[in-house]
């Protein structure tokens, strides 16, 4: 199973446009990278999904150079409401889907 | 709207004792997971079942059984409660389809355990 490291939290200020990056040096060639946005007292909620190159929504962008051993979810002009834990999570192919998330990173939003 | 239901929000529970938490989904999806939550660890996955009548252990079973008697509902039991147990428990759900590895899951709001 690729295991994942991210950095345990980051600061930043409103308007600003944030980085977070995910090392997954062992990702399998059938892996997905797909990112999640956690609140307290909420469950995780999904945000983006990629295999490789660049996937944009209305909400993030996703970066993923062409070894795929990391990623970088961006989130363009945070605001207070950014402020979260967000997960980097790779999904293992087969029918064994032990989806395993890493310990996520603390986004803390200033004004 | 229900998506994933989660019984009940919080319980205090004494050491030893039997506990089952409730997960329900109205979605349909073929995969369901139950994770825990600790404090700078993370989420950890207890169990999963990819489709009814299948499970399999996470990183983090022990303690824990669960069962998949049908698609809506996976209940996590904890035979013999310790206050290790003590955690926010999330259940989840993905439709994996077939053999995609592309996997979106949706998270209950989770139960919050204290085990005296």
């Amino acid at each position: 199973l690729a295991k994942t490291t991210q950095p345990i939290s980051m600061d930043s200020y409103e308007g600003q446009e944030v980085n977070i990056t995910c090392s997954h040096n062992n990702i399998a060639t059938n892996d997905y990278i797909t990112w999640y946005q956690q609140f307290p007292s909420q469950g995780p909620r999904f945000i983006i999904q990629g295999y490789k190159t660049k996937v944009t929504n209305e909400v993030a962008s996703l970066f993923i150079p062409a070894d795929r051993k990391s990623s970088t979810l961006s989130l363009p002009r945070v605001s207070l409401s950014d402020t979260a834990v967000y997960y980097c999570l790779v999904s293992s192919s087969g029918s064994a889907r032990q989806l395993t998330f890493g310990s996520g990173t603390q986004l803390t939003v200033l004004p | 709207i229900a998506g994933i239901t989660q019984a009940p929000t919080s319980q205090i529970l004494a050491a030893g004792r039997r506990m089952t938490l409730r997960c329900t989904q109205d979605m349909r999806h073929n995969a369901m997971y139950w994770y825990r939550q600790d404090l700078g660890l993370g989420l950890r996955l207890i169990h999963y079942s990819n489709t009814a009548g299948t499970t399999g252990k996470g990183e983090v079973p022990d303690g824990y059984s669960v069962s998949r008697a049908n698609t809506d509902d996976f209940p996590l039991t904890l035979a013999s409660a310790v206050p290790s147990q003590t955690s926010v428990y999330f259940c989840a759900s993905s439709d994996t389809g077939t053999g995609a590895n592309t996997v979106e899951l949706f998270f209950g709001e989770g139960s919050r355990l204290t085990v005296l």
